[in-house]
């Protein structure tokens, strides 16, 4: 088991550029959640999907777009880099069943915009 | 609206000490809380949770964590620290919608030899 694997580890943009960021559980999860984590202020939630099919706003949407391309699959998209997307941004997942609230989480991507 | 707050940026303590690290939260109905932590570099990782039960809880690693809902407080404890506990601590609440968690700010533990 892998668990909840992020791609790139790392990534420097510069300000308008787009990409990516890949997401995938080998968990049989059914919920998944993007966060990023800036200095001081904990994990913000961007997007998550509670199940297939399905994706949400979080606390900080704004500048972001996501797919949950399968149950597997979750990824995250910068259209238009701006330099205060400059954070590290984590994945996570979570077995939607009885009492299992707890999330959990990827390495993280650092990302640089320039 | 969940929230939990913890109120030290930073905690020292020496190895060997006993350590805590502090949550509070602030929720309507039952909370379900959660402490997490995470290692430089890396992603966080689920230590333990209170649902129901016991108010002490035991987690990963020799934590643990007292639930007091009077004081309503979820504290993070060890009675024998390590310099490899240095980390940074997360308190989490789980939201209203049982869909998502609501994290606090983090607080940073350094354990000295």
């Amino acid at each position: 088991n892998a668990g909840v694997t992020q791609t790139p580890k790392f990534q420097v943009l510069k300000t308008g550029q787009s990409m990516t960021l890949q997401c995938a559980q080998d968990m049989n999860h059914n919920s998944m959640y993007w966060y990023r984590q800036d200095p001081g202020m904990g994990l913000r939630l961007i997007y998550y999907s509670a199940s297939e099919g399905t994706t949400d706003k979080g606390e900080v949407p704004n500048g972001y777009n996501v797919s949950r391309l399968n149950k597997r699959e979750f990824s995250l998209r910068l259209e238009s880099a701006a330099p205060s997307q400059t954070s590290v941004y984590f994945c996570a997942s979570r077995e939607k069943a009885g009492s299992s609230y707890e999330q959990y989480f990827g390495p993280g991507t650092r990302l640089t915009v320039t | 609206a969940q929230s939990v707050a913890q109120p030290e940026d930073q905690v020292n303590v020496a190895e060997g000490n006993p350590l805590t690290v502090k949550c509070t939260y602030s929720v309507s109905g039952n909370p379900y809380l959660f402490w997490y932590v995470q290692y430089p570099n890396r992603g966080l990782q689920f230590l333990l949770k209170y649902i129901t039960g016991d108010n002490l809880v035991k987690g990963s690693y020799g934590f643990e964590a007292e639930f007091n809902k009077s004081q309503t407080s979820f504290h993070l404890k060890k009675p024998s620290a390590l310099v490899s506990d240095s980390a940074l601590y997360f308190c989490a609440v789980r939201d209203m919608d049982g869909n998502k968690l609501v994290f606090g700010a983090g607080t940073i533990l350094r354990v000295k030899s």
